[in-house]
């Protein structure tokens, strides 16, 4: 186990709806990215939160937004959800310091808009 | 505009045998490449990574080579067995301290007994 975890784990949501994803961090971990998995694809980096401080984002519009915290946990926020928002959504914790070698990557939470 | 390949969606090898991942990449200077093991329902989990000025990484029955000039990173399981059965995924960072990693669509991999 990567000692990161998500909640929920499955989510049922409508079109137009807005939803809320949580991760918890390893401790001493630093770095956050949010990344976007549909079915049959790698993941898509959404964005990444060092220090609470959104730190690189992807090509992902306005409506896709995060909020890290000072105890390791991280949320992800999607307004107006679309049916192409379905999808796992998944995060990875890291410690960023100079070079970087791993991520470690929760269990997702996969979601599905209705 | 860029681009990461993986050599097939799926790829079936007799226990015992090598199995060998590609992962091809355009229009892309990575200064690292990594490679993922994901299992059905799971996140991606750590493997492997290989720096753009190293040539080959070992660890245990795993070997991955890289290629700069190729743009192509080859992915070896040696001695395969069932429980290697996974999608491995191959993930490409252009920045070290910016850990922001593209990456290719995966290799459904079933070691068949």
């Amino acid at each position: 186990e990567t000692g990161v975890t998500q909640s929920p784990t499955h989510l049922i949501k409508t079109r137009g709806q807005q939803v809320t994803l949580r991760c918890s961090s390893q401790s001493g971990h630093n770095t956050v990215s949010w990344y976007q998995q549909a079915l049959g694809q790698g993941p898509q980096f959404i964005f990444q939160y060092y220090r609470e401080e959104e730190n690189g984002r992807g090509n992902f519009p306005p409506r896709f937004s995060g909020l890290q915290f000072p105890n390791y946990s991280s949320e992800l926020n999607v307004n107006a959800l679309e049916l192409d928002d379905s999808a796992l959504y998944l995060c990875a914790s890291s410690h960023m310091a100079g070079e970087q070698e791993t991520q470690y990557f929760g269990p997702g939470t996969r979601l599905l808009v209705l | 505009s860029q681009k990461i390949e993986q050599n097939s969606e799926a790829l079936n090898i007799q226990e015992g045998k090598t199995a060998t991942l590609t992962c091809n990449y355009t229009n892309y200077s990575p200064a690292y490449l990594q490679w993922y093991r994901q299992d059905p329902g799971r996140g991606p989990v750590f493997l492997l990574l290989i720096r753009e000025n190293e040539k080959e990484k070992r660890k245990e029955r795993l070997k991955v080579t890289f290629d700069t000039t190729l743009k192509q990173s080859l992915f070896h399981i040696t001695a395969s067995q069932p429980a290697d059965s996974a999608t491995y995924l191959c993930a490409l960072g252009t920045n070290f301290g910016n850990e922001k990693l593209t990456f290719g669509t995966g290799t459904r991999l079933t070691i068949i007994p």
